[in-house]
């Protein structure tokens, strides 16, 4: 079965409004999950990095305001696109590693 | 610059054809990984390669990383259209996973 699950698959929503993206470890306690992007056959880019109990640490040139992580618990993070537009429309993926990385089922975003 | 470079980057062949990917870099790593993607999901984890010169063999697809543990390939025998699908190399430099630039292969029926 699945070790991280991500919520929802698909979602679609109107420009200027704001989408959480879940993410759940299921039979582990994450204290750090990361948060990639995808643009179609490219590889993942990560985003940033989700730390329970404190702050997500972005990589350059990602917007922290706009992309927000909130890791409130060990099995639980959230990335919350804020004033979504159309450019943000993407394939968004989380993931919870130790030796090697689990991957969430990503969340196909839809901006109209 | 990218940590791990992924050669070809696309790669269209017929059924039945073999193929290679490659994972090159120019840092050592303690452990690389194969992952494979299909369209709308997740990464899979499909192997892990440790030691410096260690083949691995999952059915038709055959893993080796280098002996000095800087690079990988990835071998698929007489490939099938369900190995269609975006082929990505990682490697874990501490707490943070790499990937490589990923290999998007499409095999013809």
């Amino acid at each position: 079965g699945a070790v991280v699950s991500q919520h929802p698959s698909r979602v679609i929503c109107k420009s200027g409004t704001s989408v959480k993206i879940e993410c759940r470890s299921l039979d582990f306690q994450a204290t750090t999950m990361f948060w990639y992007r995808q643009f179609p056959k490219q590889s993942l880019m990560l985003m940033a990095t989700s730390n329970e109990g404190s702050k997500a640490t972005y990589e350059q040139g990602v917007e922290k305001d706009k992309f927000l992580i909130n890791h409130a618990s060990l099995t639980l993070s959230t990335l919350t696109v804020t004033s979504a537009h159309p450019e943000d429309s993407s394939f968004y993926i989380c993931s919870a590693s130790g030796v090697v990385a689990f991957f969430g089922q990503g969340t196909r975003l839809t901006v109209v | 610059t990218q940590l791990l470079e992924q050669s070809p980057q696309f790669l269209s062949i017929q059924e039945g054809e073999n193929l290679t990917v490659y994972c090159n870099s120019s840092s050592v790593f303690s452990s690389l990984q194969w992952y494979r993607q299909e369209p709308g999901e997740g990464p899979v984890l499909l192997v892990t390669v440790v030691t410096g010169g260690e083949v691995k063999k999952l059915k038709r697809l055959t893993f080796q990383f280098g002996d000095a543990r800087k690079d990988s390939s990835l071998h698929i025998t007489a490939a099938q259209p369900g190995d269609t699908g975006l082929y990505l190399c990682a490697a874990n430099t501490g707490n943070q996973f790499y990937f490589g630039t990923g290999t998007s292969l499409t095999v013809i029926p």
